[in-house]
């Protein structure tokens, strides 16, 4: 069965530092999504992008973040200056139509753990 | 703002015994809601899509029904393998973002 994958599983870094944190989406999907749970709370929204654009973004993607698509296959998440509060398990998803199909399935990675120290 | 609020926050109960789970919500035009189950370190995994009151699906165990205020999480029967959080997800406006509730602990014992 086809999966969105996500490297790396865990990351530890220092207060300041820049991070990338990548995704490979399902091969045929057109529309990708970050959402980000920090310990014990919801699984928060961040960004969608579609057609290598950014379509939606939340109060939480702020300048600090960017995402990007370098080529057919990746999508990444970069962290500029990271804070202690983001510090969260980062979930990318994707999804094969942008509005919603009979299943409305969005396809979850299994995340990739951030620790800003 | 869409909310969404599950409950209980932690279920426990012994195998074979049934029981609902509850996801209530105030959205402005909801286009889709959504259960998903998540297990600890794990991405969520999707479970079903609600799109209309009266709409009810089932897979398994389990079976998802929704009203205009509230979709319920029915599990007939757990077994062990149910342990797991289940979160409830609306998707409003443009349909881009899924708002998430809390989730709701499941635990189902020997």
């Amino acid at each position: 069965e086809p999966e969105v994958t996500q490297t790396p599983s865990h990351q530890v870094t220092q207060m300041g530092q820049e991070v990338i944190l990548r995704c490979v989406p399902i091969s045929n999907h057109l529309y990708f999504y970050w959402y980000r749970q920090i310990l014990g709370q919801k699984v928060e929204f961040l960004v969608s992008f579609y057609n290598n654009e950014i379509s939606e973004k939340s109060e939480i993607f702020d300048d600090q973040f960017s995402v990007e698509r370098p080529d057919g296959s990746n999508f990444t998440l970069k962290i500029r200056s990271t804070k202690l509060e983001d510090s969260a398990m980062y979930f990318c998803a994707s999804r094969e139509t942008r509005q919603v199909s009979n299943t409305g399935e969005l396809f979850f990675g299994e995340g990739s753990r951030l620790t800003v120290l | 703002e869409d909310q969404v609020t599950q409950s209980p926050e932690a279920l426990r109960l012994q195998e074979g015994e049934s029981s609902s789970l509850n996801c209530s919500y105030t959205v402005s035009g909801l286009r889709g809601l959504f259960w998903y189950r998540q297990d600890p370190g794990k991405g969520p995994e999707f479970l079903f899509t609600l799109y209309s009151a009266g709409e009810e699906k089932e897979k398994e165990r389990l079976k998802a029904t929704l009203t205009k205020k509230e979709s319920f999480l029915h599990i007939t029967a757990p077994k062990p393998e149910d342990s797991a959080t289940y979160l409830c997800a609306v998707l409003t406006g443009g349909g881009n973002k899924l708002t998430f509730g809390t989730g709701t602990q499941l635990k189902v014992e020997l």
